[in-house]
This record gives C-alpha cells, structure tokens and sequence, in this order.
C-alpha cells in the first residue's frame, strides 16, 4: 500500500542543524519531494531526489535518501527562525495516467531562540 | 509568471449552498490538481485533469466537481456543501511528461457552518 510517515513536531534551537524524517512503504515510488508551509500559505517546493539518486545537497539543505529501509531525511543547516514551518515529505510514481503524489501528515518545525 | 493562483482566500457556506472554487495557472501546463488538506493531516486528491477536456477522479471526489475547458483553468465545484467539506483547498500544476514537480497555489480556506 501507499503510505508516508512523519514525526509531527521537532523543536530545535536558532544555529544549530535540523533533521527531518520520512519512511515511505512503495518503492516504486519515482520521485521524492519535500514542501514548506508557512501559516496561512500554499506548499512551497524546497527540494526534491529522484529514487535512483542517495543524496542532494541543496544550499542550506540535504536529503538523504536510504532505500533500501524507505527511509528519507531532510537537514536543514544553521536553522532560522524564518525555517519555522511545517514541512511535508511526498512520494510520486506514475499510475493511472497521471502522477499520484502521496503526502505525509506534516512535520511542524518550531525554531526557538 | 504569477504561477498557480486561486480565489477566494477564505469562505464561509451554510450547509447546502454551493460555491466554484477557481485556479488558474499561466505556465502553460497540462496538468492540473485539486487536493483538500484537513487539520493535522497531510494533502488528499480530489480531481486531478491531464488537459483541457480531460478530468478524472482522485481518492476523494464524493461532493465535488470539475471541468476543464481551458488549458489555464481548472475550477472545483461543490454543490451541496456539507460540514465534512470544511478543509483548505490546493490546487497544483504540473507540466507533463518528464517533468514530474508539482507547483501549489495558496489555497482557499473553507468552512461550511
């Protein structure tokens, strides 16, 4: 079956990394995303490996993608409080003639001082 | 490009009213996606469309309908609104095959009293 866990809430301080975890249950899953939301917004693409790949470095952020455990992280280096958001992991793969993105339940990030 | 843009920002409904909910996107992609997404949850599919004439069916339809007469357009509509429709509404774009990102409008926050 289709189905992406997240933890829903990590706390981290101002400076220091943040690590957010995924594990997702299809393999044939193509892509691999994850979005930003701030409060009150629409989802904001932040990063995205494709299945064949093990990690992307991306400024500030990095993906970590572990198949063979359907495991899936994102680090967020020297964390802002402007990071402050809730962040979703989504699967895609092909099927049905279209792309079935398959989101998790939203991790909020809270930066504190 | 303005992106994926969606009105209105907010409604209110009585149960049984009816509404349109509209996206409009200028990037010139052919496919296009409503989700819902309820508290503490992450994003559901509604309808999604492959281009202009086309519409299908996604995990939730019951309650709703769409059309696709332009590429740019892809209104939901709900007919008799009922409480359980009370959700933030997403639409998405994405450009066809081979290009698998999906790009997010702000959302239409809904309540149906």
């Amino acid at each position: 079956g289709e189905d992406v866990e997240q933890s829903l809430f990590l706390s981290v301080r101002e400076g220091d990394s943040s690590v957010i975890n995924c594990t997702y249950t299809d393999s044939s899953s193509t892509y691999l995303y994850w979005y930003k939301q701030e409060p009150g917004a629409g989802l904001q693409l932040l990063t995205y490996i494709f299945s064949n790949m093990d990690m992307k470095q991306d400024q500030r952020l990095t993906v970590l993608l572990n198949k063979k455990d359907k495991h899936l992280s994102l680090r967020i280096a020297d964390t802002q409080t402007g990071d402050s958001a809730i962040y979703f992991c989504a699967e895609t793969f092909p099927g049905g003639g279209y792309n079935k993105l398959i989101f998790g339940a939203g991790t909020r990030l809270a930066v504190h001082p | 490009n303005a992106g994926v843009t969606q009105t209105p920002k907010f409604r209110i409904l009585k149960i049984g009213q009816s509404m349109t909910l509209q996206c409009t996107q200028d990037m010139n992609h052919n496919y296009m996606y409503w989700y819902r997404q309820d508290p503490g949850m992450g994003l559901k599919l509604i309808y999604y469309s492959v281009g202009a004439g086309i519409t299908d069916k996604g995990e939730v339809p019951n309650g709703y309908n769409v059309s696709r007469s332009t590429t740019e357009d892809f209104p939901l509509r709900l007919e008799l609104a009922a409480p359980s429709q009370t959700s933030v509404y997403f639409c998405a774009s994405r450009a066809g095959t081979g290009e698998e990102t999906q790009y997010f409008g702000p959302g239409t926050r809904l309540l149906v009293l």
